[in-house]
């Protein structure tokens, strides 16, 4: 069954440059969601998006912005990077917009390492 | 605001024990509850998702019941494996706000042989 993917897996970044993250949802899922988890913490909600739109915004900084396109991918884009950047960014989806009955299905995530 | 505990926050036993894993939520207005696992550095795995209106969920050898009134879910593993190994969250989608899931810190497990 096909999975949320991710890309890169992997990316190397210095202080300051900027990176972009890209999520390719389940087919038919219309809702994707990102979400940051730092070394031995617990994820945390960035934001999400409803048929293109955003839906919702956590503790996502003024240097990112994302935004979902027309065949429902999002790319997640992270400007002035700081070390503090430096983590797991999970993209996850889910299909007839929140409230999911279906629960959330994650990719594998990006590791953003800044130097 | 809703907060999401999870004890034991590691776990170590040998291979063959049935395992109970804890998850407490302080508010009880949730639209579902959702257990996933994750191996070190890598994404979450989704094992079973338990909507409000429901008491229990089973695939295999794993069982989740929740019990809102009380904002308690246990995840229970049958005849552990070493496979098993990994990180468990619990993680709750508010009513008030599906967007946002809430984690739990995670239960480390070691199944050694």
């Amino acid at each position: 069954a096909a999975g949320v993917i991710q890309s890169p897996r992997h990316l190397i970044k210095e202080k300051r440059e900027t990176a972009t993250l890209k999520c390719y949802p389940i087919p038919r899922h219309d809702t994707v969601y990102w979400y940051q988890q730092g070394p031995g913490q617990d994820p945390q909600f960035l934001i999400s998006f409803y048929e293109k739109m955003q839906s919702d915004k956590g503790s996502i900084p003024d240097r990112f912005s994302a935004q979902q396109f027309s065949d429902y991918h999002s790319e997640l884009n992270m400007s002035s990077l700081e070390l503090g950047d430096s983590a797991l960014y999970f993209c996850a989806s889910s299909p007839a917009g929140p409230p999911s009955n279906y629960g959330y299905t994650f990719g594998s995530g990006t590791r953003l390492t800044v130097v | 605001k809703q907060e999401v505990t999870q004890i034991p926050a590691a776990l170590s036993v040998p291979e063959g024990e049935n395992l109970v894993l804890n998850c407490s939520f302080t508010d009880s207005a949730i639209y579902n509850l959702q257990w996933f696992r994750q191996d070190p550095g890598k994404g979450l795995t989704s094992l079973l998702l338990i909507q409000s209106s429901q008491r229990e969920q089973t695939s295999g050898r794993l069982n989740a019941s929740l019990d809102k009134s009380s904002g308690r879910s246990t995840l229970y593993i049958a005849a552990s494996q070493p496979g098993d190994s990994a990180t468990y969250l619990c993680a709750v989608a508010p009513y008030y706000n599906t967007d946002k899931l809430i984690f739990g810190t995670g239960t480390r497990l070691q199944v050694f042989p």
